[in-house]
């Protein structure tokens, strides 16, 4: 059965810092999603990685994929508050299976 | 935001009564999903569907049904509420593939008392 872990599941971080999220699974998939989730709000899709060694960026988050190591990673550059947010991976392989989800906290 | 509504947005309801949640949606979209959202466990799927007619179970289906007679409209059933069954509920679309990158409504509040 396939397992998708997301550590941590919770970060509070400083503005103007960097960190990464961690997205591990235990099949083997080419395709992985970033979803991001505002507090009370849906779910809107941050990046599609389709292959192995793919690179994504928009704005201050990079995500990259490495399917031999089944592991994902969000880049966070010089967080702001705006990106406090819920963050979610998730794996293709037949359905969609999700990540707990990583609560992001950026502080001034 | 892919055209999708989901009805109603909060419920309160007691234990062992019927719940039906609905999902609609004006694009024509062929693959629609039911998932739920609970602290711990990231989204979880219950059902999708194919297109009209067509559906199937997902990971955690246990004391639900599904319904599509209609391309737009997609129904979420729960025969007997309980409160292992409080929630938030999301529809969902695919625009390409089956179960390819998600488009979500706006969440449907569960509470089962």
């Amino acid at each position: 059965e396939l397992k998708v872990e997301q550590n941590p599941l919770f970060l509070s971080m400083q503005e103007g810092k960097n960190y990464t999220i961690y997205c591990n699974y235990s099949t083997t998939s080419d395709r992985l999603y970033w979803y991001r989730q505002d507090p009370g709000k849906s779910l809107e899709s941050l990046f599609v990685l389709l292959s192995n060694g793919a690179v994504k960026q928009e704005g201050r988050l990079m995500a990259s994929l490495d399917t031999k190591a089944r592991l994902s990673t969000l880049h966070i550059t010089a967080a702001v508050h705006d990106l406090s947010a819920t963050y979610f991976c998730a794996v293709q392989t037949g359905d969609m299976r999700f990540g707990a989800g990583t609560r992001l906290t950026v502080k001034p | 935001d892919a055209g999708i509504t989901q009805s109603p947005r909060h419920k309160v309801t007691e234990t062992g009564t019927p719940v039906t949640l609905r999902c609609h949606q004006t694009e024509n979209h062929r693959y629609m999903y039911w998932y739920r959202q609970d602290p711990g466990h990231g989204l979880r799927l219950i059902h999708y569907s194919y297109g009209v007619k067509d559906t199937d179970k997902g990971e955690v289906s246990d004391g639900y049904s599904v319904s599509r007679s209609k391309t737009e409209d997609f129904l979420l059933t729960l025969e007997s509420a309980t409160s292992s069954q409080t929630s938030v509920y999301f529809c969902a679309i695919s625009e390409g593939g089956p179960h390819e990158k998600l488009f979500f409504g706006s969440g449907t509040q569960l509470s089962v008392l």
